[in-house]
């Protein structure tokens, strides 16, 4: 099945670092999501955009929906332990087949002391 | 509010079998969709049921079906299940769902996942 593709697929950064990563698509989106995997667990819905070239914030953590509705960025600020875990984009692409998520690969962040 | 639920956490089935899986949405959401993760394949959508019909579907075969009750819960079924059928199913609910449903309020589309139920097959 298709998947986004996701960069970096691994991080290893110490506490209090920037991190960034990001998701490109050959296909338009409407909609960018951006979800974090704890293991075991099913994924947590961070932040969702909906208009090209707009900026959301939720805490540390920052999203941008790329102006070509073709991909996606998340910055998370001075990260700290408990932001480890596998980050995923989707898009969701129109209303009609809104249920149809596509996920990127993931980017999975280990945060050091 | 409660998430969305699903049971059992933990299955182990043999091969050939078949199996039910449960999910129970965020109350007031009337889509539940079902996702397959193996760390292979990562996330893929399985279906959608809105208003208890399948509204979208993706490409897994026919082994894979699941309904949806007047309740919003919905279960998803495995028949004749093979090795490569392990995997974490997860169900996620929305306020709204595909085809003939129209929800302008933002936000009305977004998944919210359960934790899963981990599927083994020997």
């Amino acid at each position: 099945g298709q998947q986004l593709n996701q960069s970096p697929q691994s991080m290893f950064i110490q506490e209090g670092e920037d991190v960034s990563m990001n998701c490109t698509s050959s296909s338009i989106f409407n909609t960018w999501l951006w979800y974090k995997q704890d293991p075991g667990e099913g994924p947590v819905l961070l932040i969702a955009l909906y208009k090209a070239g707009e900026l959301t914030s939720n805490g540390r953590l920052t999203a941008q929906f790329g102006t070509t509705r073709k991909d996606s960025f998340l910055n998370i600020s001075a990260s700290i332990p408990s932001d480890v875990g596998i980050y995923f984009c989707a898009g969701q692409p129109n209303t009609g087949t809104a249920s149809k998520l596509t996920f990127g690969t993931g980017t999975r962040l280990q945060v050091t002391l | 509010k409660a998430g969305v639920t699903q049971t059992p956490r933990y299955l182990i089935k043999t091969r050939g079998q078949q199996v039910t899986l449960s999910c129970s949405p965020i109350s007031g959401h009337r889509s539940v969709s079902w996702y397959q993760q193996t760390p292979g394949q990562g996330l893929q959508f399985l279906f959608e049921y809105f208003s208890e019909t399948q509204r979208n579907k993706g490409n897994f075969p026919g082994r894979f079906s699941g309904r949806q009750f007047s309740n919003s819960r919905s279960e998803m079924n495995v028949s004749t299940l093979e090795l490569g059928d392990s995997a974490l199913y997860l169900c996620a609910s929305s306020l709204a769902g595909g085809g003939r449903a129209r929800a302008d309020r933002q936000g009305a589309y977004e998944q919210y996942f359960g934790p899963g139920t981990r599927l083994t097959v020997t």
